[in-house]
């Protein structure tokens, strides 16, 4: 089955320590990328990555980090957490972002940094 | 920067039709998209229009005006399924953009 994996779904924390949030997608996509998602404020693009070791900003990536070694994997780093980066994370992959290539996410990461 | 604009809220019966508007202002773009998400869940995707007119998928349609920098996303019959939050997005170089959602209740 095509699917993005994002884990964990739940996860708390405290003001920084450093923690990891994995995604994987089965679908051999090129373009993967992070979201969070907060309430009145939509979906906005953390970092994306085009191919291997190709990675580069959206619109909200400070204080994150991510990784692109293999094809499948994109890891979410938070080295430092802080309270204001509590919301809800989703990990998405695609074909491109050119015209008509969808969006797949993952389940979502429910992320509290007290 | 890119900005896309959308209702917060709309509320239809079962049955109905209801239609979602989505004003966007952008540098430049491929395409609308249109993406649902029910409460806990993820985004899944539900059209794209990258020319000027309606694109039907069942009882989902979505319209672009490249010239209004408009479009909208269409429902028919609707179900009670359909309660959930619906967004506009666009794909701009190598990023996307989504609106902060519309939050449709259907009621019976």
């Amino acid at each position: 089955e095509a699917q993005v994996t994002q884990n964990p779904r739940y996860l708390i924390t405290v003001t920084g320590k450093k923690l990891t949030v994995t995604c994987s997608q089965n679908m051999n996509h090129e373009y993967m990328s992070w979201y969070r998602q907060d309430p009145g404020l939509g979906l906005r693009q953390i970092y994306y990555s085009m191919n291997v070791e190709v990675t580069d900003k959206g619109d909200v990536p400070e204080g994150y980090k991510v990784s692109r070694k293999e094809k499948r994997n994109f890891p979410l780093i938070l080295e430092s957490p802080s309270p204001n980066q509590t919301s809800l994370y989703f990990c998405a992959s695609s074909t491109s972002v050119r015209a008509g290539e969808k969006l797949f996410f993952g389940s979502g990461t429910q992320l509290s940094v007290l | 920067g890119q900005s896309l604009e959308q209702p917060s809220e709309v509320t239809a019966v079962e049955g109905a039709i209801v239609q979602i508007n989505c004003t966007y202002q952008t540098s430049g773009f491929y395409g609308l998209s249109w993406y649902q998400q029910h409460d806990g869940g993820a985004p899944t995707f539900l059209s794209y229009n990258a020319l000027d007119g309606l694109e039907e998928t069942g009882r989902f349609s979505s319209f672009l005006s490249r010239s209004d920098s408009y479009g909208y996303l269409l429902l028919q019959e609707l179900q009670m399924k359909d309660s959930a939050s619906y967004f506009c997005a666009v794909g701009n170089f190598n990023k996307f953009y989504f609106g902060s959602g519309t939050k449709l209740n259907v009621k019976p």
